[in-house]
């Protein structure tokens, strides 16, 4: 029962390119998060929705285009890769507020290579 | 803006050894993580620290939080082997505009020698 998931694992492709990662969890959280991780481990935070309405949007390039259909799904679209984009891609989700933690848990990961 | 700074960022370790990372934060937190990641790995949760004085146990990690100093503190002690990972602390800023975003250290590479 994975708890945060995401598809594809890995994804190789050329510049220019139109690609999407999709991500979905099942631990009833209200809010979703995708973050990258560079080759040199520093991750940051790129977009945040929350009951499908967009809450964080960082200093991103408008090619990367999130979507949220509904708060157990959110994926990425990436326009016009560019060999910059290489990197890991981590869904999370958690509770936004109320009582607890709002413990971020993460996905798998998706390994993006721009050629 | 809310900076986070681990240190140091790699350590190697003998086994049976006690060691301790470090971090800082630049803004008020209430909330304070300790992640691990192993190699081509998600990120795991090990600890959640919300309160000044705040400390955590789990086997051989203990994690703590100073938020007049705003400084939290991963220590190992006796460290083994299945140690070995990257450790990540993440702080949620107190102001309420911050959301739930997580800012993260760069990370601690851990090796534990023999």
């Amino acid at each position: 029962d994975t708890a945060v998931s995401q598809t594809p694992k890995y994804l190789v492709t050329q510049m220019g390119n139109d690609k999407s990662i999709k991500c979905e969890q099942n631990l009833g959280h209200d809010t979703m998060y995708w973050y990258k991780q560079d080759s040199k481990k520093f991750l940051k935070i790129m977009f945040s929705y929350n009951n499908k309405e967009l809450i964080i949007n960082e200093t991103v390039p408008n090619r990367f285009s999130p979507k949220s259909p509904d708060k157990a799904h959110l994926n990425l679209h990436i326009n016009s890769l560019e060999l910059g984009d290489s990197a890991v891609y981590f869904c999370a989700s958690s509770h936004l507020a109320g009582p607890g933690y709002n413990e971020q848990f993460f996905g798998p990961g998706t390994r993006l290579t721009v050629l | 803006e809310l900076k986070v700074e681990q240190n140091p960022l790699f350590l190697s370790m003998q086994e049976g050894k006690n060691y301790t990372i470090y971090c800082n934060y630049s803004t008020t937190s209430d909330r304070l993580y300790w992640y691990r990641q192993d190699p081509g790995k998600s990120l795991e949760s090990l600890f959640v620290l919300l309160s000044n004085g705040a400390v955590k146990q789990e086997g051989r990690l203990m994690a703590s939080l100073d938020t007049k100093a705003r400084l939290s503190t991963l220590h190992i002690t006796a460290a083994v082997h299945d140690l070995s990972a990257t450790y990540f602390c993440a702080v949620v800023p107190l102001i309420k505009a911050a959301g739930n975003k997580l800012t993260f250290g760069g990370g601690t590479r851990v090796l534990v020698k023999p």
